[in-house]
């Protein structure tokens, strides 16, 4: 199994610009989060999806932020437009969720920096 | 208001000694526990976990204590090996809630 996919690993872009990160979870998980890593706030959870529908998205900053999850296989993360503040590490993770436990599984990271 | 602290940014711990690692929680309803390590420019690994009907869970070197009364865990690493240079996370879930809150981390320096 390849893991969780995050594409791209690094984008630079500038403010105002609109910025679309991705993700594919593993095969099976039910569950899809998408966290967000700065020095300030550490990891906070943005949004989550069970079987495709997003359950949570009270950490989402703002409405310049959206996430779909289209199918069991992509999701996307998107900031529109961006702002210097959205600088950050964008992690993605999946799971499937048992009761009681749950391990996530993260990928390896979106680096957004917004000039 | 953070919900899971990790008070120590950092750690720096003799190679072969016990490293541990403390977390505490404020709230109530969690009632799962994991602890994640993280190398630079890669993503969160699952360590180890307890459930909040024990208050222990051993795995090799690795061994997570639970004190639900204090609402403080602790992960605990001997011997300490270069390799565990990292930063650990720890998280919690519960309240019916999927999502895992992570404290801000502690990053550990295993020196030889």
């Amino acid at each position: 199994d390849a893991g969780v996919i995050q594409s791209p690993r690094h984008e630079v872009t500038e403010m105002g610009q609109e910025v679309t990160l991705r993700c594919k979870p593993i095969s099976g998980h039910n569950s899809l989060f998408w966290y967000r890593q700065t020095m300030m706030r550490g990891l906070e959870l943005l949004i989550y999806f069970n079987n495709n529908v997003p359950i949570d998205d009270s950490g989402m900053p703002e409405d310049r932020f959206s996430a779909k999850m289209p199918n069991a296989s992509f999701s996307t993360l998107k900031i529109q437009p961006s702002e210097p503040r959205d600088s950050a590490v964008y992690f993605c993770a999946s799971s499937l969720v048992i009761s009681g436990a749950n391990v996530l599984t993260f990928g390896a990271g979106s680096r957004l920096t917004v000039l | 208001d953070q919900q899971v602290k990790q008070n120590s940014p950092s750690l720096s711990v003799q190679e072969g000694r016990i490293s541990i690692l403390n977390c505490d929680y404020t709230n109530s309803m969690f009632d799962y526990f994991l602890w994640y390590k993280k190398y630079p420019a890669e993503g969160p690994t699952f360590l180890i976990s307890i459930s909040s009907i024990k208050d222990k869970n051993e795995d090799g070197r690795f061994t997570v204590f639970l004190n639900k009364s204090a609402k403080h865990l602790s992960l605990h690493i001997v011997p300490s090996q270069p390799g565990d240079s990292a930063v650990y996370f720890c998280a919690a879930k519960g309240g019916g809630a999927d999502g895992l809150t992570f404290g801000k981390g502690t990053h550990l320096i295993i020196q030889p």
